[in-house]
């Protein structure tokens, strides 16, 4: 089995602030994800890479910046935190195509701007 | 637009009842359908999937997939209130690796 770590759990910001969040898989999936969760509704899909230094937009995309340095690591960054946001990212990790694609999830990274 | 519809949002059924829930796709490429379960507090995790028209049963849980009408149903029977949790669609369109969710539907079960 493997694990989806994220960092940090809890992230407060201020207005305006460029705010970067972390996930480490070690199940050596090629593809990852990073999706967002508002008020404990459905997840919209923000940036995914298919390989390493891959990076494909999602429906979300505008605001954010995602890398993927390594196979193993994909990074998002919020490019300017908005005022009173609240919501929970979360990773997410597959082997890529098709049936194969269930996805592994981290525990989130809880984001709070003041 | 939302890509994938999720109905109904909430749904309560008693202990032991049946809940029934489902998913739509507007996105006419669409070839692979998955259920996932979140619990309060919890990341998703996977339920079922289901790729080939017809019915998988698994246990207390049933999916049903029409491919032409690109609509999947996820039935529970002798529900629980372990049960109770948010349940997600996605679909995935050929091997794009795009998988993209419905807003879920919220299912509370009642002791």
């Amino acid at each position: 089995g493997g694990i989806i770590t994220q960092t940090p759990k809890f992230l407060i910001g201020q207005e305006g602030q460029k705010l970067t969040l972390k996930c480490q898989q070690n199940f050596n999936h090629d593809t990852m994800y990073w999706y967002r969760q508002d008020s404990g509704k459905g997840l919209r899909l923000i940036y995914y890479s298919i390989t390493e230094n891959d990076l494909q937009k999602g429906d979300l995309s505008e605001g954010y910046d995602a890398s993927r340095e390594k196979k193993s690591s994909f990074s998002l960054t919020v490019t300017s935190a908005q005022k009173n946001e609240m919501a929970v990212f979360l990773c997410a990790s597959s082997i890529p195509g098709g049936w194969q694609n269930t996805l592994y999830f981290g525990a989130g990274t809880r984001l709070s701007v003041l | 637009q939302q890509k994938v519809q999720q109905s109904p949002e909430s749904l309560i059924v008693p202990e032991g009842g049946m809940a029934s829930l489902n998913c739509t796709s507007s996105d006419r490429n669409v070839d692979y359908f998955w259920w996932y379960r979140q619990h309060s507090g919890k990341s998703p995790k996977m339920l079922m999937s289901i790729f080939s028209n017809g019915e998988k049963e698994e246990g207390r849980f049933t999916v049903h997939l029409n491919k032409a009408s690109l609509h999947t149903s996820l039935h529970i029977r002798d529900s629980q209130p372990s049960d109770s949790a948010l349940y997600l669609c996605a679909a995935l369109t050929g091997n794009t690796g795009k998988l993209i969710f419905g807003l879920g539907t919220t299912l509370q079960v009642q002791p």
